[in-house]
């Protein structure tokens, strides 16, 4: 079930730039995106999300963008904080199932 | 603390077994969702359930099955269990569709 992919296995920023994850979904009926975080031996966190009628949604330092042609969205986090290490997630729902990537491991380097 | 409960925690027990994972979801929350993650994978999704009814199945193997139950809380069962069946198996709430889940810190099963 590779409904929603995030290609990038890792991502390594400096602190204070811009870090920016990628996720790709192939169902166009996916309706509603969200972004997760998650630290070892936890749960994942809620992060942000984003309805399908919106391209755009910010909240503080993060920022997701939605490309529906593209199929494709993208979390912003600037500036970026060596707190913000940790795995994060994407993942897309019709409403009900919510289908999650493989995740993308940010590495936040003082 | 993201108000949801999975019980146990940790989970050892031998191929061939059956177990089941116990959910309290948030209070007020009707939805529960099930995912499994295996050896630092993504989270697959297996199952959903609103108000006690499955609404969406994922990639739910047929010796796994879960049930809601009146007062909302969720058991997922896992049989014949296989070797290959160790993993995280997180539970997740929400209040309805549209909405973001909040997930409990999930059950770590060993199968040996």
């Amino acid at each position: 079930d590779q409904q929603v992919k995030q290609n990038s296995p890792s991502l390594s920023v400096q602190e204070g730039r811009i870090s920016i994850l990628n996720c790709d979904y192939t169902n166009s009926m996916f309706d509603y995106f969200l972004w997760y975080k998650k630290y070892p031996a936890e749960g994942p966190t809620f992060l942000i999300s984003i309805s399908s009628i919106k391209d755009k949604n910010e909240d503080g330092r993060f920022t997701v963008f939605l490309n529906k042609s593209a199929k494709h969205l993208s979390l912003h986090i600037v500036p970026s904080q060596p707190g913000d290490s940790a795995v994060y997630f994407c993942a897309a729902s019709l409403g009900w199932g919510m289908r999650f990537g493989a995740g993308t491991r940010l590495t936040v380097k003082p | 603390d993201s108000g949801v409960t999975q019980t146990p925690k940790h989970l050892i027990t031998a191929t061939g077994q059956r177990v089941t994972l116990r959910c309290s979801p948030r209070s007020g929350d009707l939805s529960v969702y099930w995912y499994q993650q295996s050896l630092d994978q993504g989270l697959q999704f297996l199952i959903q359930y609103y108000n006690g009814e499955e609404r969406a199945k994922g990639n739910i193997l047929e010796r796994f099955s879960a049930q809601q139950f009146p007062d909302l809380h969720s058991e997922l069962n896992l049989s014949s269990l296989e070797l290959g069946d160790s993993a995280l198996y997180f539970c997740a709430s929400s209040p309805s569709r549209y909405t973001e889940a909040f997930f409990g810190q999930g059950t770590r099963l060993t199968v040996v």
